[in-house]
């Protein structure tokens, strides 16, 4: 399974836009990169995801490196509510195991006033 | 739409016992695993149902631990015996029977105490 490694903290200012990185150096060819994000003691909370092309919904956006390597989700205008840890996860879209998520260690984002 | 949801929400067993934890995932998600969080490690995936059929247990830690899910609806992990390691949070996620671009709904999670 590929590895995810991201930094285990980052701050941002209410408002601002919060840009969190991903390396995922041995993904393979047919995984996804997905984010989710844990808010205190709740369950994981999917964010968004995509294989090689950049992508955007209502949360937030995706930009993934050309070689696929790295990524980085941007929460564009990031809110008190955004405090989370993030997770960056590949998943395996291909053979028995799909779905299966990868979790790393995740960043700890803080958004404050 | 009901989420999906986790029971219960809170155990503490001790040593020796048996806990059975249930997930009743979101209705008509054939996709259902379980994942767990050991205190300080990261989230871990346990194993995979599509409909009642076990897809994937390579995640599963040993044989105290048995996760079935009749008829393909809810479905159950039970530790038996329960050890001191199996403290953490379990949590149950569902998704959509697509291979491609499935985004996977957690519950809350049940924390698992064993003393």
């Amino acid at each position: 399974d590929a590895k995810t490694t991201q930094p285990p903290s980052m701050d941002c200012a209410e408002g601002r836009a919060a840009n969190l990185p991903c390396n995922h150096s041995t993904i393979s060819g047919n995984e996804y990169v997905y984010w989710y994000r844990q808010i205190h003691s709740q369950g994981p909370q999917y964010i968004i995801h995509g294989l090689k092309n950049n992508e955007t919904n209502e949360m937030a956006s995706l930009i993934i490196t050309e070689d696929r390597k790295s990524s980085t989700l941007i929460l564009p205008h990031a809110t008190l509510r955004d405090t989370a840890v993030y997770y960056c996860s590949v998943e395996w879209a291909g053979g028995t195991s799909y779905g299966k998520l990868t979790f790393g260690q995740g960043t700890i984002l803080t958004v404050h006033p | 739409e009901a989420g999906v949801t986790q029971f219960p929400s809170h155990s503490v067993i001790e040593k020796g016992q048996t806990v059975t934890l249930r997930c009743d995932p979101i209705s008509g998600h054939d996709n259902l695993y379980w994942y767990r969080r050991v205190m300080g490690k990261e989230i871990k995936f346990l194993l995979h149902f599509v409909k009642e059929s076990k897809q994937d247990e390579s995640g599963m830690p040993n044989n105290r631990f048995l996760a079935e899910r009749t008829g393909g609806t809810y479905s159950t992990l039970k530790v038996q015996p329960a050890e001191l390691e199996d403290s953490g949070v379990y949590f149950c996620a569902s998704s959509q029977l697509t291979r491609l671009n499935t985004e996977a709904f957690f519950g809350q999670g049940t924390r698992l105490t064993v003393v």
